[in-house]
């Protein structure tokens, strides 16, 4: 089976400071991989996906994250971090055709951005 | 309305109330999702729905009805909920099943007394 793992349940770091939000997944066949964010009391929101082209790939909000096969990682980053971007994100990784291609997602990271 | 719509957006019951929600996608997807968020616990697929037919039950108590006239509408209805199902519930759509990003509408959080 597919999973994922998320290291760190809380994150903290001061506004301007940099932004690393680990993830690595299991697969047995090459992964679809996704970060989401989401903020309080609303959905999870796409922030990017990896589809087996680029490794280094860009979302919103100046979000960017690399595929790493060898490491099986997923790492979601950001240069700077500003006091919106304080949410839970969450790691996904597609499962595969044996199950149904579901999502399977991560345990969240929260996301704590200091004045 | 854009994207994935749900109401209501809280809901209080109690535990011999009869209630649903609702669900409608905007965009033009075949696949549909009701999704279960505890505190402290990763996120919980309940069903998968494509093209109106559910293709997925992941072992859900028989008090959770889900139901998708059309491939813009789901529906959950509920019956005798036990407290332990107070929890937010996220609905989601996709283009298709497979590995395809998923748009997620904002929840009903419900409250179970």
């Amino acid at each position: 089976a597919q999973s994922v793992t998320q290291l760190g349940s809380h994150v903290s770091v001061s506004e301007g400071a940099l932004v690393l939000l680990r993830c690595n997944y299991s697969s047995s066949v090459p992964p679809y991989l996704f970060w989401y964010v989401q903020y309080p009391n609303q959905g999870l929101q796409l922030l990017l996906k990896y589809t087996s082209a680029a490794t280094l790939v860009k979302g919103i909000n100046g979000f960017e994250a690399e595929f790493k096969k060898s490491e099986t990682s997923f790492h979601l980053t950001k240069p700077s971090a500003h006091m919106s971007d304080a949410a839970e994100y969450f790691c996904a990784v597609s499962a595969g055709m044996e199950y149904g291609n579901k999502l399977v997602f991560g345990a969240g990271t929260i996301l704590r951005v200091k004045s | 309305e854009t994207g994935v719509t749900q109401t209501p957006r809280h809901l209080v019951m109690g535990m011999t109330n009869k209630k649903s929600l609702k669900c409608e996608q905007h965009l033009g997807h075949n696949a549909m999702y009701w999704y279960k968020q505890s505190a402290k616990k990763p996120l919980e697929l309940m069903f998968v729905y494509s093209l109106e037919e559910r293709v997925e039950n992941n072992s859900v108590p028989s008090r959770f009805s889900p139901e998708c006239p059309n491939s813009s509408h789901l529906f959950l209805h509920l019956h005798t909920l036990q407290p332990e199902d107070s929890a937010l519930y996220l609905c989601a759509s996709s283009q298709a099943t497979g590995p395809y990003e998923q748009y997620f509408g904002p929840g009903t959080r419900l409250t179970v007394t």
